[in-house]
């Protein structure tokens, strides 16, 4: 059973700084690998979506790698503004269906 | 807007009424798929309708949920006898044939 886990649970930055957000997971049979971000009360907003044959994706100030071997992906932040706090969470799709696997998601406040 | 539409938003009711909730995807997306996310976690598998087929269902979809998605369209599901228990957040996404999903608003249940 494929297993998700997001580090940190919360993280407070203050605005302009660079940030790294971690995704880590137990079954390396994956798919595909999708970044959301969910704003309070709202919706999933897809940000980046990376094939299993691919390491990394880019858009604009966010960067998302990704490593089968060591089951990690991180979600680079570059530059944060206050209009990127949200929870960001990470979304595994492999051999266990059609559908994601989420991970519980990383709060982010980005202070002005 | 071409995005995929919940309705309602939001929905209160009392402990053993019944409810129903529509999604509407994105046209011409063939796949079609539930989630439930409960406060300060990630969204869990509900099931998931390939045109009109159910394909997939979780273990969560105790036998007080069904699913329709008749000619392959808009799909609703329905909550018999609610219970405290099922207050959550109900989250429909819609994808073509790849992998990519793309989320709906949500539907907020809260039951008293």
């Amino acid at each position: 059973k494929q297993e998700v886990t997001q580090i940190p649970a919360a993280l407070s930055v203050p605005e302009g700084e660079n940030l790294v957000l971690n995704c880590s997971f137990t079954d390396s049979a994956i798919y595909n690998l999708q970044w959301f971000r969910q704003d309070p009360g709202k919706g999933l907003t897809s940000l980046l979506l990376i094939q299993s044959s691919q390491r990394e994706q880019t858009s604009g100030r966010l960067n998302a790698s990704l490593d089968k071997s060591s089951g990690r992906s991180t979600l680079y932040i570059a530059a944060s503004q206050p209009g990127d706090s949200a929870t960001y969470l990470c979304a595994l799709g492999g051999n266990y269906g059609q559908n994601f696997v989420f991970g519980p998601g990383t709060r982010l406040s980005v202070l002005p | 807007d071409t995005g995929v539409s919940q309705d309602p938003r939001h929905k209160i009711t009392k402990r053993g009424q019944n409810v129903t909730f529509r999604c509407d995807p994105i046209s011409e997306h063939n796949r079609l798929y539930w989630y439930r996310q409960t406060l300060g976690q990630g969204p869990e598998f509900l099931t998931y309708f390939q045109n009109e087929a159910q394909l997939e269902k979780s273990r969560l979809l105790s036998d007080r949920f069904s699913a329709e998605r008749p000619k392959g369209s808009f799909s609703t599901l329905e909550i018999q006898r609610t219970e405290q228990g099922d207050s959550a957040m109900y989250l429909c996404a819609s994808s073509p044939l790849g992998p990519e999903q793309y989320f709906g608003p949500g539907t907020r249940l809260t039951v008293t």
